[in-house]
């Protein structure tokens, strides 16, 4: 069974550019999250959906980042415009449960520079 | 906001040789995962544990949750290069289903 699914791995782009991350997680995992984890840092919560409804965006830089989960499956996070502060590796993770104590199986990243 | 301490933040050590990873916060966690995650990759779970005073085992990983469920220690047998990785702590606290990640013990065993 195939994991979940990131793309595209490296993303190299100059501040001011918008740019986009695609997720497809596991198949019938309801639950959706997007992490960014800065270097020598654990990951930290953006945002969380219940099939397509964000649940908790609480942490989400709403005036630049936005985030889309059409049809409760695959998952879009965008930065528009991208600043020098937003390099980091964002990660998306899905699980069967929304508790604490469910497994949540991450993707592999996608690592953004900004120059 | 909870906060969740890990330590140390790096080790290095010999193959053959044991460690302990420390996990600690300043209120009761309802739950506490492990993960480990390896360069360019993310983060796969380890363990889960809920219960004070609980014990899990993973080959040569011990997980201990202790009583007062506020901390929580890996303990490593005889490392291999192979457990080379950065390890973290995830707690949940409360009905939140959040996971408030520790920023990593990034553990290197040589050969």
């Amino acid at each position: 069974e195939a994991g979940v699914v990131q793309s595209p791995r490296y993303k190299i782009i100059e501040k001011k550019q918008p740019v986009a991350f695609w997720c497809n997680p596991i198949s019938g995992h309801n639950t959706l999250y997007w992490y960014r984890q800065n270097l020598g840092q654990g990951p930290e919560l953006l945002i969380r959906y219940e099939n397509e409804e964000a649940v908790d965006d609480s942490q989400l830089p709403k005036d630049r980042f936005s985030a889309e989960r059409l049809k409760g499956v695959d998952s879009t996070l965008k930065i528009q415009p991208a600043e020098l502060g937003d390099s980091a590796v964002y990660l998306c993770a899905s699980s069967l449960g929304r508790f604490g104590n469910n497994e949540q199986f991450f993707g592999p990243g996608t690592r953004l520079t900004v120059l | 906001t909870q906060l969740l301490e890990q330590s140390p933040q790096f080790l290095s050590i010999q193959e053959g040789e044991n460690l302990t990873v420390y996990c600690n916060s300043s209120s009761v966690f309802s739950s506490l995962q492990w993960y480990r995650q390896e360069p360019g990759e993310g983060p796969v779970l380890l363990v889960t544990v809920v219960t004070g005073g609980e014990v899990k085992k993973l080959k040569r990983l011990t997980f201990q949750f202790g009583d007062a469920r506020k901390d929580s220690s890996l303990h490593i047998t005889a490392a291999q290069p192979g457990d080379t990785g950065l390890y973290l702590c995830a707690g949940a606290w409360g009905s939140n289903y959040k996971l408030t990640f520790g920023k990593g013990t990034l553990l290197t065993v040589n050969p």
